[in-house]
């Protein structure tokens, strides 16, 4: 059955290193979206895409962080260099929007990487 | 003031009883989202509903957007209902963007 798959699921690292998280949205899904949660913030949207082109990334700290779909199977998130508070769970969900109607489904969420940031 | 704000924040339930969670929002939406997140973390989305009321199962979700409200229902609750249950909307201005809830963290003991 289709799903968002993210991987990897569990990462861990060193301060300062780059990390990068992968996400497949469901196929034929056109928009996809980034969100961190943690215990402090709860969840918290970082990015989201439509038709592969960022439409919102004002949740993202632009230092550090990058999002980029390199194609409609593939959504990436960049953390470089990596800090103790990027420690958190990063899901990815996608989702269809019919642009003509504008209606809309549900988000579909991805499994999560639970980043941790020694 | 959080723009989306759920009650209770804790709940726990005997097997079997109706439990509600509410969440009430500040801002004019275009829909509105009940999530369940498992212990495990997976995140399902349960409900988008932008008007009157739906139902899967046993669960039943309404919304009142006159008075920016919406509830959720659980009947002959069961522990497999465990779970924190989150309230998220998508504002009328902000496109697809959800603002989200600090959830509800349900237990419900057999």
């Amino acid at each position: 059955d289709a799903r968002v798959t993210q991987t990897p699921r569990h990462k861990v690292t060193e301060m300062g290193q780059e990390v990068t998280m992968r996400c497949q949205p469901i196929l034929g899904h056109n928009t996809v979206f980034w969100y961190r949660q943690t215990m402090m913030q709860g969840l918290e949207l970082l990015a989201y895409f439509r038709n592969r082109a960022p439409l919102d990334d004002s949740g993202m700290p632009k230092d550090r962080f990058s999002a980029e779909m390199p194609d409609a199977t593939l959504a990436t998130l960049k953390i470089q260099p990596s800090e103790p508070r990027d420690s958190a769970v990063y899901f990815c969900a996608s989702g269809l929007v019919l642009l003509a109607s504008g209606s809309y489904n549900e988000q579909f969420f991805g499994p999560g990487t639970r980043l941790t940031v020694l | 003031k959080n723009e989306v704000e759920q009650s209770p924040q804790n709940l726990t339930a005997q097997e079997g009883e109706f439990i509600t969670i509410n969440c009430s929002y500040s801002v004019g939406i275009s829909a509105l989202h009940w999530l369940q997140q498992h212990p495990g973390g997976g995140i399902v989305s349960l409900f988008m509903l932008s008007s009157g009321k739906k139902k899967h199962g046993r669960l039943i979700a309404t919304i009142n957007i006159q008075e920016k409200h919406s509830s959720l229902h659980i009947t002959a609750s069961h522990p497999r209902d465990s779970a924190v249950y989150i309230c998220a909307v998508r504002s009328a201005t902000s496109g697809s963007r959800l603002t989200f809830g600090e959830g509800t963290q349900l237990t419900v003991n057999p």
